[in-house]
Parts: structure tokens; sequence; C-alpha cells
């Protein structure tokens, strides 16, 4: 069964407006979670990392201010997009990584965001 | 130069062919090394897993890692119209919580 539940699948919103999506991981407890964004036929790009109960770490050229990451608990991670435009519209991922034996990651399975 | 290198492709091959599918990397501190699928609209899904160099196989599935050459393969066998979709390689410099370094994917195409 799924090991991550990223919520909504797909959404539309009105440009100015903000857009919250979840990601939850099921079964397991993570401490850090990823957010990742893909343009279309692109790879996915690492947007930020969001840790538990800390502030997420932003990757180079992501505005924090623009999306705003909270983990709130070690099975929820939200990321928020604030005054969306047009050029937000993509392909919104997040994935969970659990320590052991290897690094394995597991995916949510997305949320496609329209800005019309 | 990018981290991590992979042909877009599109790649089209007919059923039952061998598919090869092929990164190269530039940081030699990179150890675990993956293969993604992503079906259209989907999130990736993990194919295979791998430490190190190698070979690694599951099913029609094989996963080839050469360290001295930084360049890293994955192998379809009996390739099945199921099978298209985008493959993308992840590098990761050490286990734990890191982040993956992602191919830009490989579109693949198998036509019946």
């Amino acid at each position: 069964g799924a090991v991550v539940s990223q919520h909504p699948s797909w959404v539309i919103c009105k440009s100015g407006t903000s857009v919250k999506i979840e990601c939850r991981s099921l079964d397991f407890q993570a401490t850090t979670m990823f957010w990742y964004r893909q343009f279309p036929k692109q790879s996915l790009m690492l947007m930020a990392t969001s840790n538990e109960g800390s502030k997420a770490t932003y990757e180079q050229g992501v505005e924090k201010d623009k999306f705003l990451i909270n983990h709130a608990s070690l099975t929820l991670s939200t990321l928020t997009v604030t005054s969306a435009h047009p050029e937000d519209s993509s392909f919104y991922i997040c994935s969970v990584q659990f320590t052991g034996t290897n690094t394995e990651a597991f995916f949510g399975q997305g949320t496609r965001l329209t800005v019309v | 130069q990018k981290e991590v290198e992979q042909d877009p492709g599109p790649l089209s091959v007919p059923e039952g062919a061998i598919v090869s599918l092929n990164c190269t990397y530039s940081n030699s501190a990179f150890q675990y090394f993956m293969w993604y699928r992503q079906y259209s609209r989907k999130g990736p899904e993990l194919l295979m897993y791998t430490y190190s160099s190698g070979n690694k196989e599951d099913g029609r599935f094989t996963a080839q890692v050469d360290k001295s050459s930084k360049y890293i393969s994955l192998f379809i066998r009996d390739s099945q119209p199921s099978d298209s979709a985008t493959y993308l390689c992840a590098i990761s410099p050490s286990g734990g919580y890191n982040k993956l370094i992602f191919g830009a994917g490989t579109r693949l195409a198998v036509h019946p």
C-alpha cells in the first residue's frame, strides 16, 4: 500500500490566491520530508527539506516567503503556495526517506497545480 | 556541469526488446544509486536501489553501477508496453536523510 499520501491530487486556483498541499507519511514517523517541483518533461527539482518542529531548509533560488512549509507533526508536512501566479503552475511532489540500511525514498502521488 | 546527466530521449522500442538506460554523474562521493519509474502525472516509484559498484537484478530489471567510470545503467529485459514511462536515475552522497539528485529522466515508449 501507499507509504506517502499527498492531497489534493490536482487543484486549480485563481491568480493571487494561496493553495495548501498536504503530505502525510502513513504508518511511519518522518522527521524529514522533501518537497519537489516538476515542470512538464523535466526532472524533479528539490525545493526544500521539511524538518519536523523546526524551520524548513530551502534550496537556492526558492522563495521561502512564497512557498511556506510547515511540518508540525511527525506524519504531516504542508506546502502553501502563497499569492500564486501562472508561473507557479507545476507538479508538486513530496517524499519521505527513512534511515536504516538504505536511503530509499517514497513519493506521494503528486499535486498538479494550475493557476489561472 | 550538471551533477547527474541523463539523456531525456524519447526512446522507442518494440515489445520484447532489451532496453538500456544510462546516467553519468560527476561527484565520486556519491554512493547510493537509484532508479525510479514515473508514469504520466504520477509520483515516482522506486524500481532499483544499489550501493557502490556492481550489479543488482530484480526480475526483468538489472541495475549496474560502475563507480570508476561514474556511470550507472538500468537494463530492462523483455520490455512490455506497460514499461512505457519516464525513468529517472537518482543519486545520493550517503545514507540517512539526504536529498536525492535526479537526472532529467528518459521517456521510454514500448510499442506492441
